[in-house]
């Protein structure tokens, strides 16, 4: 079964500096990778999803990731980031293969931006 | 468009009582999977429903439980409650398949 690590359980950055939040998975087949973020109190949103063709993918907000098959990473980028960008970031992964999968998700990624 | 949506917001329940939480779909979404999310965790996995069944399940006791309904709708039961399922319950909707999910805003349990 795949599984995901995010390197950092916390980064804080500076506003208006770039941020790059790490995750990596493990599968032993083709995957579907996905990051989400949560703001205090909610749900989940959906920030960029990895399903096939580009390695580069954008999203929301700003944010974009990049798909490594080689390394097995998708790692999140910001080249400037805004105090409203404060949240938890999660990275998650979904069997290619599979008709009904459920979707692994990552510890989280504390994203702390300071004036 | 309404999204996902959950009920109630806030819960408390005592030590072996019995919950039922509630969702429905983002319009047009036929597939609701309901994820555990502990303080300071990621979310796991419970279970997800299409066509009024069961499809996939996760590493969770049989004192989860759910049903899907015929508009589907879904509800997620907890039997028999302990301390360690205080949790934020959340329900997400998709198309049948490995897909993006949309989550709803979540419902807060706490068990005392």
């Amino acid at each position: 079964a795949q599984s995901v690590t995010q390197l950092d359980s916390q980064v804080p950055v500076f506003e208006e500096a770039p941020v790059e939040l790490r995750c990596n998975y493990s599968s032993s087949v083709s995957v579907y990778l996905f990051w989400y973020v949560q703001y205090p109190n909610q749900g989940l949103q959906l920030l960029l999803k990895y399903l096939s063709g580009s390695t580069l993918v954008k999203g929301i907000n700003g944010f974009e990731a990049e798909f490594n098959k080689s390394q097995t990473s998708f790692h999140l980028r910001k080249p400037s980031v805004h105090i409203s960008d404060t949240a938890e970031y999660f990275c998650a992964v979904s069997d290619l293969l599979m008709v009904w999968d459920d979707m692994r998700f990552g510890a989280g990624t504390r994203l702390t931006v300071k004036p | 468009d309404a999204g996902v949506t959950q009920s109630p917001t806030h819960l408390i329940k005592t030590r072996g009582q019995q919950v039922t939480l509630r969702c429905s779909p983002k319009s047009g979404h036929d597939t609701v999977s309901w994820y555990q999310q502990a303080l300071g965790q990621g979310p796991q996995f419970i279970f997800q429903y299409y066509e009024e069944e069961e499809r996939q399940r996760g590493n969770f006791p049989d004192r989860f439980s759910g049903h899907q309904f015929p508009n589907y709708s879904s509800e997620l039961n907890v039997n028999a409650l302990l301390l360690g399922d205080s949790a934020l319950y959340l329900c997400a909707s998709s198309l049948a398949g490995p897909r993006e999910q949309y989550f709803g805003p979540g419902t807060r349990l706490t068990v005392t």
